[in-house]
């Protein structure tokens, strides 16, 4: 069965410090892997996703993530955060058909 | 492009009442989602539509929950009567592929329900 853990609830981190927050994922077959936002009272948005080629991918507001595949991680990581990276975070895995499996999320609070 | 339209965004009932939501996703995405997101928890998916047909609805709990997508647009998910474990927020997502792992998820900003 797949599976997506995201073993930090919380990150409490300050502002202009790196971040990286942890996502390991369980799969017998191949696996498509996701990185979404949810600021508060919005729904979810992507931020970047993993289906192949480079295990570095980029995405939006200057986050990456590097997909691991023998450690079954895909961590996401900032150089340098903002007061705005405040929101939670979801990890999800597809296993190449329709059906995504979210992590529980891990909020990150950015502190001045 | 107009995002993924949700109403209402907030609903307070008593258990055993009954409660709807509506989705109207993005202009040509044929494929919806209704996801439930418990506190602290990650989106579980309750129904998926392709059109107006049902793709998955093996985690909807079908003595109470009930969705339709009737002419493959807009949809309504509907929960009578409710629990007080119905607490969460009710997410609705589409996208343009079938397959979803390969592509991206829109979601609306979500339908908070709190049953007391």
């Amino acid at each position: 069965a797949q599976s997506v853990t995201q073993l930090d609830s919380q990150v409490p981190v300050f502002e202009e410090a790196p971040v990286e927050l942890r996502c390991n994922y369980s799969s017998s077959v191949s696996v498509y892997l996701f990185w979404y936002v949810q600021y508060p009272n919005q729904g979810l948005q992507l931020l970047l996703k993993y289906l192949s080629g480079s295990t570095l991918v980029k995405g939006i507001n200057g986050f990456e993530a590097e997909f691991n595949k023998s450690q079954t991680s895909f961590h996401l990581r900032k150089p340098s955060v903002h007061i705005s990276d405040t929101a939670e975070y979801f990890c999800a895995a597809g296993p190449g058909t329709y059906k995504y499996i979210f992590g529980t999320g891990t909020r990150l609070k950015v502190l001045a | 492009e107009a995002g993924v339209a949700q109403s209402p965004r907030y609903k307070i009932i008593e258990k055993r009442q009954s409660v709807a939501f509506w989705c109207n996703p993005i202009s040509g995405h044929a494929t919806l989602y209704w996801y439930q997101q418990i506190l602290g928890q990650g989106p579980k998916l309750l129904i998926q539509f392709q059109n107006n047909g049902v793709v998955d609805d093996s985690q909807l709990p079908k003595d109470r929950f009930s969705a339709e997508r009737l002419k493959g647009v807009d949809s309504t998910l509907k929960i009578q009567p409710a629990k007080l474990e119905d607490s969460a927020v009710y997410l609705c997502a589409s996208s343009l592929e079938l397959t979803s792992a390969t592509g991206e998820l829109f979601f609306g900003e979500g339908s908070r329900l709190t049953v007391l």
